[in-house]
């Protein structure tokens, strides 16, 4: 099983600042099998980023993701108030999947 | 418009069984796989179960292999998560997704439901 490690695990920002989020893989994961989901308190999550780096429908494009083999990135160029939620990276492998223990980005 | 509508979540005794359903509409459901993914209270989400478009295939997380089931209606767009020996840590709000095809396979979730509470507790 492919475990996914994100760091760090809150990060506290300010709106109009830029966030990063590290999604470390076991072992190499297909770009096209890593997704990115943004998850607020008492909704489901949302897909962001898929492919590692193509935005899904709506998505603004502060958000952006990148990133190959074991080493991947979402970004966020400035935080909007909405923006503040836990994010979470997913990879596929074999028909399974797994996702990372989550990133809380915080109002500082 | 996509909606997936959780249902039969619950309180449940330690040993006991229950049957989650989840009703899709707005898009050809035949035609796509679909999982279920849980959250623990307070913790991160976690991948349990797929099944392919045709129900041909499935697929278990370590921890639910042998005592969970799913399965499909395709003929009723419904999705289906039997689940049997439950135990305290199954606990969780357990939401159904919608895949979608990407390159070679089903890699990520575009659609998600809003979840279904299952307690197991005596």
């Amino acid at each position: 099983e492919i475990v996914l490690t994100q760091s760090p695990g809150t990060l506290s920002l300010s709106p109009g600042e830029r966030a990063t989020v590290s999604c470390r893989a076991s072992q190499s994961v297909s770009s096209s099998n890593l997704a990115w989901y943004q998850q607020k308190p008492g909704q489901a999550p949302r897909l962001l980023i898929y492919g590692a780096s193509s935005r899904a429908t709506g998505i603004p494009d502060r958000f952006s993701g990148s990133g190959s083999g074991a080493d991947f990135t979402l970004i966020i160029s400035r935080l909007e108030p909405e923006d503040f939620a836990v994010y979470y990276c997913q990879q596929y492998d074999n028909s399974r999947r797994t996702f990372g223990q989550g990133t809380k980005v915080e109002i500082k | 418009e996509v909606q997936l509508l959780e249902s039969g979540g619950g309180l449940v005794q330690p040993g006991g069984s229950l049957r989650l359903s989840c009703a899709a509409s707005g898009f050809t459901f035949s035609n796509y796989a679909m999982s279920w993914v849980r959250q623990a209270p307070g913790k991160g989400l976690e991948w349990v179960s797929a099944i392919s478009d045709g129900a041909g295939s499935t697929y278990y997380a370590d921890s639910v292999k042998g005592r969970f089931t799913v399965s499909r209606d395709n003929s009723k767009n419904t999705l289906y998560l039997q689940m049997n020996s439950l135990r305290a840590e199954d606990t969780a709000v357990y939401y159904c997704a919608k895949a979608e095809w990407f390159s070679s396979g089903w890699p990520y979730f575009d659609y998600w439901g809003q979840g279904t509470l299952v307690t197991v507790s005596s």
